[in-house]
């Protein structure tokens, strides 16, 4: 089944720790994106990514960094600059031509230790 | 940023009855899309509708848009239980980036 995984499902997070969000698919789609919800509240986006080895800011980038090594893989690193780190965190992705509908993963809950 | 708003923010109805939510949003876009989203989980695509369209349907779903109002409405009929859940509109802006830009979302939820 093509899908989109991310993993681990909840991560803790230590103060003064960076920690990595993985985001895999294997629907052969060129852009991947990862987005920030807070409760009740709608996505926000942190990054995307259109081709291998290039990806641009979203609208709320300070304190995350991202990779983009392989077309099938997109991960996120939440760094200890992200002073409220306390969020669900989702992946997605889509082919680029036409406005096509964007795919989610299960997303990533993150907390604070 | 935000680009839209959903209207209401919650919504309870019965079992059978229809519902209805509605977005709007400032800039012109390219198209509009509903996503569902189950408690806890990833958002699930229901339906794009282009900028030169005004209906759309999809199964128990109609969609309309009013780009003079820059607003469109997400019907649901014959709701059903499983129908519990948030919706979100989301548009993509006329500069080709492909970037989805999403609203608040409206908490729908069935009482059976």
């Amino acid at each position: 089944d093509g899908g989109i995984t991310q993993s681990p499902k909840y991560l803790f997070r230590k103060e003064g720790q960076n920690v990595t969000l993985s985001c895999e698919q294997n629907l052969n789609h060129d852009a991947m994106y990862w987005y920030r919800q807070d409760p009740g509240q709608g996505l926000r986006l942190i990054y995307y990514s259109q081709i291998v080895n290039d990806f641009q800011k979203g609208d709320i980038a300070e304190g995350y960094s991202v990779s983009r090594e392989k077309k099938e893989s997109f991960p996120l690193t939440v760094t200890s600059a992200q002073k409220n780190p306390t969020a669900f965190y989702l992946c997605a992705s889509s082919p680029l031509s036409g406005s096509q509908p964007q795919h989610f993963g299960d997303g990533t809950r993150l907390s604070i230790l | 940023s935000q680009q839209g708003e959903e209207d209401p923010q919650a919504l309870s109805i019965q079992e059978g009855e229809n519902a209805t939510m509605n977005c709007s949003y400032k800039t012109s876009i390219n198209n509009l899309q509903w996503y569902r989203q189950n408690s806890g989980r990833g958002l699930v695509h229901l339906i794009l509708i282009r900028s030169n369209e005004r209906e759309k349907h999809s199964g128990r779903l109609r969609v309309t848009l009013d780009t003079s109002k820059k607003s469109s409405s997400l019907l649901i009929t014959a709701s059903r239980a499983a129908d519990t859940a948030s919706y979100f509109c989301a548009t993509v802006g006329n500069f080709g980036n492909e970037k989805l830009t999403f609203g608040t979302g409206t908490r729908l939820t069935i009482i059976p």
